[in-house]
């Protein structure tokens, strides 16, 4: 059981460029969220998808898109990378909704925007 | 807006000893709390929650005990191993599908 799967593990890129991160579950989870972690500011949402074909702004969805056209999959695209995205990004998933339901989290993209 | 406020800092204690972390909230109503651990290269996993007051979560030796009176979540475990060393982050569920985390606590165990 994979469980959350992110990928790439890391990425460079140059200011403008765009990229996807990948996101993952094979638990079958309804609920599916994207969040950030920067050093003193703990995690940010981003966006959250409560299921296929739904998905919803978070805390800072300012320069990412999502969809969900599959219930096991999550991407993250950065539409022109800003050096103010370099961050780590983790995504998560749930059965439920996170007041009930345990959020499993993904090992972590770390991303770098030059 | 509902929020956690964890307290500055990194934590260093020796094995054995006893680790508390503070978590306050800020929120309307009665949040779910949480706390969550973060192990080195890891992402997050739930170490307990309380969904109302009085309530106490406990796992792995941890407790914390939602207070509404103090609107506090404290983390507490009485004695430390190395293996406890991680970040551990409070968190609320401040409704919307949205979990608010809090800024999270570096806790090294020396031997």
């Amino acid at each position: 059981n994979a469980g959350v799967t992110q990928t790439p593990k890391f990425q460079v890129l140059k200011t403008g460029q765009s990229m996807t991160l990948q996101c993952a579950q094979d638990m079958n989870h309804e609920y599916m969220s994207w969040y950030r972690q920067d050093p003193g500011m703990g995690l940010r949402l981003i966006h959250y998808s409560v299921g296929a074909g739904i998905t919803d702004q978070g805390e800072v969805p300012n320069g990412y898109n999502v969809s969900r056209s599959t219930t096991e999959d999550f991407p993250l695209r950065l539409l022109s990378a800003a050096p103010s995205q370099t961050s780590v990004y983790f995504c998560a998933s749930s059965y439920s909704n996170p007041r009930t339901g345990e959020l499993f989290f993904g090992e972590g993209s770390r991303l770098t925007v030059l | 807006g509902d929020s956690v406020t964890q307290m500055e800092g990194p934590v260093t204690l020796s094995e054995e000893a006893f680790l508390t972390i503070n978590c306050t909230y800020t929120a309307t109503g009665y949040p779910s709390l949480f706390w969550y651990v973060q192990y080195p290269g890891e992402g997050l996993q739930l170490l307990l929650k309380a969904t109302k007051a009085d309530d106490k979560g406990s796992n792995k030796g941890f407790e914390a005990t939602y207070r509404k009176e103090t609107t506090s979540f404290h983390l507490e475990k009485g004695s430390v191993q190395v293996s406890d060393s991680a970040v551990y982050f409070c968190a609320l569920y401040y409704g919307n599908n949205r979990l608010a985390f809090g800024k999270g606590n570096q806790v090294v165990v020396i031997p």
